[in-house]
């Protein structure tokens, strides 16, 4: 079975907090991609980034860092230094050979407060 | 444009009345798909065109629901029969090829339509 799990649903902080976003996932297959999106009040999705399973090198860019572990089938998400504009829902997908289907988890909101 | 479009933005109908929901992809992204997000909750796959042909329709709820796609551009998503159930924002999303195959890349997603059914 496809299955990706954000098991917070919402998480506030304050401004400069770092913050992490659990991801977990299920998958049989052994290529899969994992995504993350970031969908703002305004409710367009906006890509973040890409990862294939076959590659477990963790990526920073600018405030943000994605930390990807096969043995915990994990794919977590840190802001550093957050900020009000980080303010949004965040979704966590899966998509592998298996199926065309992105899969998505049931995002988490995150609230930035000044 | 440079984007998805969706049309149109909001829809409001009543019960029963059949809507037509339209996709404009990226020019050039051969891959399409169709969400689903209601209120406060992720998104539910609805149905994926490669080209103009549907390989997988499995997210379809209902036959209330069925979408084609022309000239490897514009998809339309037609509810029949509308439901209360159905209210939800309608998400396309579009990808280009790649190496590994379309399914792989990011997708580009739209602004979504609202539908509201009374």
């Amino acid at each position: 079975a496809q299955k990706v799990t954000q098991a917070q649903t919402e998480i506030s902080v304050v401004e400069k907090e770092d913050v992490t976003l659990d991801c977990v996932y299920e998958t049989r297959d052994t290529t899969y991609y994992l995504f993350w999106y970031k969908q703002p009040p305004s409710g367009e999705l906006v890509f973040l980034i890409r990862r294939n399973s076959f590659d477990e090198q963790n990526e920073i860019s600018g405030r943000y860092s994605w930390n990807f572990q096969k043995s915990t089938s994990s794919f977590n998400f840190t802001i550093t230094a957050s900020q009000v504009v980080d303010s949004a829902v965040y979704f966590c997908a899966l998509i592998s050979s298996y199926t065309d289907k992105l899969i998505f988890g049931t995002g988490t909101r995150l609230q930035v407060f000044p | 444009g440079a984007g998805v479009s969706q049309s149109p933005s909001n829809k409001v109908t009543e019960k029963g009345k059949d809507v037509e929901l339209r996709c404009d992809p990226i020019s050039g992204h051969t891959a399409l798909y169709w969400y689903r997000q209601r209120l406060g909750q992720g998104l539910e796959f609805l149905i994926y065109f490669q080209g103009n042909s549907a390989p997988d329709k499995s997210g379809l709820p209902s036959d209330r629901f069925s979408a084609e796609r022309t000239g490897e551009s514009v998809s339309t998503l037609t509810i029949q029969r509308t439901q209360q159930e159905d209210s939800a924002v309608y998400l396309c999303a579009s990808s280009s090829p790649g190496a590994f195959g379309v399914t792989y890349n990011e997708q580009f997603f739209g602004p979504g339509t609202r539908l509201t059914v009374l």
